[in-house]
C-alpha cells in the first residue's frame, strides 16, 4: 500500500519568500510522485513529476522538487513566492503507469499556501 | 480544445434521486478514472478503467455504478442519493501513469 503525508496542512509566506512545502511518503514500490495546484472551486493542475528520472524536477511557475529515496521525502520549494501562487497544494503517489494499479494517485491531505504582501 | 470536460459543473438534488455525471477526455488517453474529494479536501480514488473494462473499484457503495460506453467517455450513475455524497467528483485520464484531472463537478445533496 502507499502512503502519503504532507506536514502542515496551512503554510503563510510573505511575496518575495521561499516556499516550501514538505510531503513524505511511503511505498513498497519504487514511486512516481506528484505535485498538484488547485485554485479555489478549480480543478487539478499538474505543478511537476517525478518519474524515476533525475531526482531534482522542475514544474511551472518556477516550483521544483527534490526527491529523496533516503528520507522518502519530495518536498516543494520555490525561491520567491508570489500573490498567484496562494493556493492548495496536494502531493500524491503512485505505482507508475506499469504498476498494477494503472497510475491511481493516492494523494496527500493537501497543503493550503497563503501569501501576504 | 479542453482535455477533460465535465458536466454539469453544479449539481443540486435531494435525497434519494439518482444522478448522473458525465466525462469525456479528448487527449486519446487508455486509462480513466473518478475521484471524490470531500469537504475536508480530501481526494480518493473511485474507479479506473482501462480501455473500456473496470479495473479499480475502491470499496465504492454500489449505488455508484460508472460505465465507459467508449475509451474517451466514463460516466458516473448515482442512485438513491444520500446526504454523504455531497463531494466534488472529478474525472481524470491518463497515459503513462500521469493523470489529467477534469474541472470537477460539484454535488450537493439536500
Amino acid at each position: 500500500a502507499q502512503s502519503v503525508t504532507q506536514l502542515g496542512s496551512h503554510v503563510s509566506v510573505s511575496e518575495g519568500a521561499l516556499v516550501l512545502l514538505r510531503c513524505n511518503y511511503s511505498s513498497s514500490v519504487p514511486p512516481y510522485l506528484f505535485w498538484y495546484v488547485q485554485y479555489p472551486n478549480q480543478g487539478l493542475q499538474l505543478l511537476l513529476k517525478y518519474t524515476s528520472a533525475a531526482t531534482l524536477v522542475k514544474g511551472i511557475n518556477g516550483f521544483e522538487a527534490e526527491f529523496k529515496k533516503s528520507e522518502t521525502s519530495f518536498h516543494l520549494t520555490k525561491p520567491s513566492a508570489h500573490m498567484s501562487d496562494a493556493a492548495e497544494y496536494f502531493c500524491a503517489v503512485s505505482d507508475g503507469a506499469g504498476g498494477t494499479s494503472y497510475g491511481k494517485l493516492t494523494f496527500g491531505q493537501g497543503t493550503i499556501l497563503t501569501v501576504h504582501p | 480544445d479542453t482535455a477533460v470536460s465535465q458536466t454539469p459543473k453544479y449539481l443540486v438534488t435531494q435525497m434519494g434521486n439518482d444522478k448522473s455525471i458525465k466525462c469525456e477526455q479528448n487527449l486519446g488517453h487508455d486509462t480513466m478514472y473518478w475521484y471524490k474529494q470531500d469537504s475536508k479536501k480530501f481526494l480518493k480514488i473511485m474507479f479506473s478503467y482501462n480501455n473500456k473494462e473496470l479495473i479499480i473499484n475502491e470499496t465504492v457503495p454500489n449505488r455508484f455504478s460508472p460505465k465507459s460506453p467508449d475509451k474517451a467517455h466514463l460516466n458516473l450513475h448515482i442512485n438513491s442519493l444520500e446526504l454523504g455524497d455531497s463531494a466534488v467528483y472529478f474525472c481524470a485520464s491518463s497515459q503513462g501513469g500521469t493523470p489529467t484531472f477534469g474541472p470537477g463537478t460539484r454535488l450537493t445533496v439536500t
